[in-house]
């Protein structure tokens, strides 16, 4: 129940495409959801995170979709461009234990 | 530069050996993380710290260790290092106990041979 599961493992986006990556989980307590971006060799960074009060957070060419009832939230790269070729990483929270449970991380490469 | 800093950043040691890594947290926040990532691998959170007290375990195996020290700074202390130890140590720091941003180090590098 303390899971996130994270799809897809790698996804390979044509230089302005859209790129999606989905993220699901199980308890309901959960209501932090960051997004953390992870260049090779550097440590990763938070890119955009929501709370479940809204369904929909947009930074840039980011967005954060979120869907309460089916327990799921998504990532949107719009316009993807070659230097948003990294590694991904959703997370979830929840205020009785602070803790971040991490997703298993999407390799994604944007080809010119 | 996330300004927390972990040195060394690369590290050659031979199997059996210990080996221990540091990392300073950003200036003002109290929560020290230590995850191990793989070759390739997702993010693998080993502990937390949280102004000098263990707050949280993850999949720290018993050969490894951690403290939080008076002034902040962590250290992660690897003993009897087997070859699939090799990865890459991130330490991350927060104001508070957890759910806000985590800023990353730029990792530990370690090759055991």
């Amino acid at each position: 129940q303390q899971q996130v599961k994270q799809s897809p493992q790698s996804l390979i986006v044509q230089k302005g495409g859209i790129s999606i990556i989905n993220c699901a989980y199980e308890n309901t307590a959960f209501d932090y959801f960051p997004w953390y971006q992870q260049f090779p060799g550097k440590g990763p960074a938070l890119l955009i995170a929501i709370r479940p009060d809204v369904s929909e957070k947009k930074e840039g060419r980011f967005t954060i979709s979120f869907n309460k009832s089916a327990k799921q939230f998504s990532l949107h790269i719009m316009d993807s461009q070659p230097g948003d070729s990294a590694t991904y990483f959703c997370a979830a929270s929840a205020r009785s234990n602070y803790q971040l449970i991490w997703g298993a991380g999407t390799k994604l490469i944007i080809k010119p | 530069d996330s300004g927390v800093t972990q040195t060394p950043k690369h590290l050659i040691t031979a199997t059996g050996q210990r080996v221990t890594l540091r990392c300073s947290p950003r200036s003002g926040d109290l929560s020290v993380y230590w995850y191990q990532q793989s070759l390739d691998q997702g993010l693998q959170f080993l502990i937390q710290y949280y102004n000098g007290e263990e707050r949280a375990k993850g999949n720290i195996l018993e050969r490894f260790s951690a403290q939080q020290f008076p002034d902040l700074h962590s250290e992660l202390n690897l003993s009897s290092l087997e070859l699939g130890d090799s990865a890459l140590y991130f330490c991350a720091s927060s104001v508070g106990k957890g759910a806000e941003t985590q800023y990353f180090g730029p990792g530990t590098r370690l090759l055991v041979l």
